[in-house]
């Protein structure tokens, strides 16, 4: 099956930095999204992006399909952003999302 | 967007006992999916289930330890049997809308003692 990466597995921010993370996927994909996880454990859709450029907010990615990765820049980080941020894909070979290990990030005030 | 509810939201149980999660969605949808999340891992699909037929398991999962329902296009459920302290997870329950964006329940957290 298709595999997924990402790095870094781990990242520890000040309050205001930028940030970049990274997804690499093994196969061409029909579906890209990215989520993060909340502690809480809630998972929140971010972005669907199987190519191209999408922004929201302080949040943007981008999606590269011919090169098979995606990244998630995040900007002036807030201590809300911390938590687990997941990548997951799904190629024309099934229906079901692949997840990627996730980027768990503390954001510290 | 979807909104799914899922029943219970925690639970503790005993070695041996089994426990069904209940899974609603606001709209009516094909395609329903549940997962697994171990502690401080990411999620796993266990398997897909449609309305009106039965569910398809992925590797390393198997319907007599996780048996599904499907009676309708708004709700799920799945049920961990027989079980046991590896179980311990979360479990998610979620659906995809227009062959593209995939949303997730809140998710059950389970401690088996």
């Amino acid at each position: 099956g298709i595999q997924v990466e990402q790095s870094p597995p781990d990242l520890i921010l000040q309050e205001g930095a930028n940030s970049t993370l990274r997804c690499n996927f093994s196969d061409s994909v029909n579906n890209l999204q990215w989520f993060h996880q909340n502690p809480w454990g809630q998972l929140i859709n971010l972005f669907y992006i199987p190519s191209g450029t999408k922004q929201n907010g302080r949040l943007s990615a981008t999606t590269v399909a011919t090169e098979r990765y995606s990244l998630l820049y995040i900007s002036s980080s807030q201590t809300t952003d911390s938590g687990v941020y997941f990548c997951a894909v799904n190629n024309n070979a099934g229906n079901m999302l692949t997840f990627g290990g996730g980027t768990r990030l503390m954001v510290k005030p | 967007s979807a909104v799914i509810s899922q029943k219970p939201s925690r639970d503790i149980c005993q070695r041996g006992t089994s426990l069904t999660i209940q899974c609603q969605v606001d709209s009516q949808v094909t395609m329903m999916f549940w997962y697994r999340q171990q502690p401080g891992q990411s999620l796993t699909l266990i398997a897909t289930a449609n309305q009106g037929s039965e569910a398809t398991y992925e590797s390393g999962f198997v319907i007599d330890k996780f048996p599904i329902s499907r009676p309708n296009l708004t709700f799920s459920t799945l049920t961990v049997s027989n079980m046991s302290p590896e179980d311990s997870s979360i479990y998610l329950c979620s659906v995809r809308l227009f062959q593209e964006t995939q949303y997730f329940g809140p998710g059950t957290r389970l401690l088996v003692l």
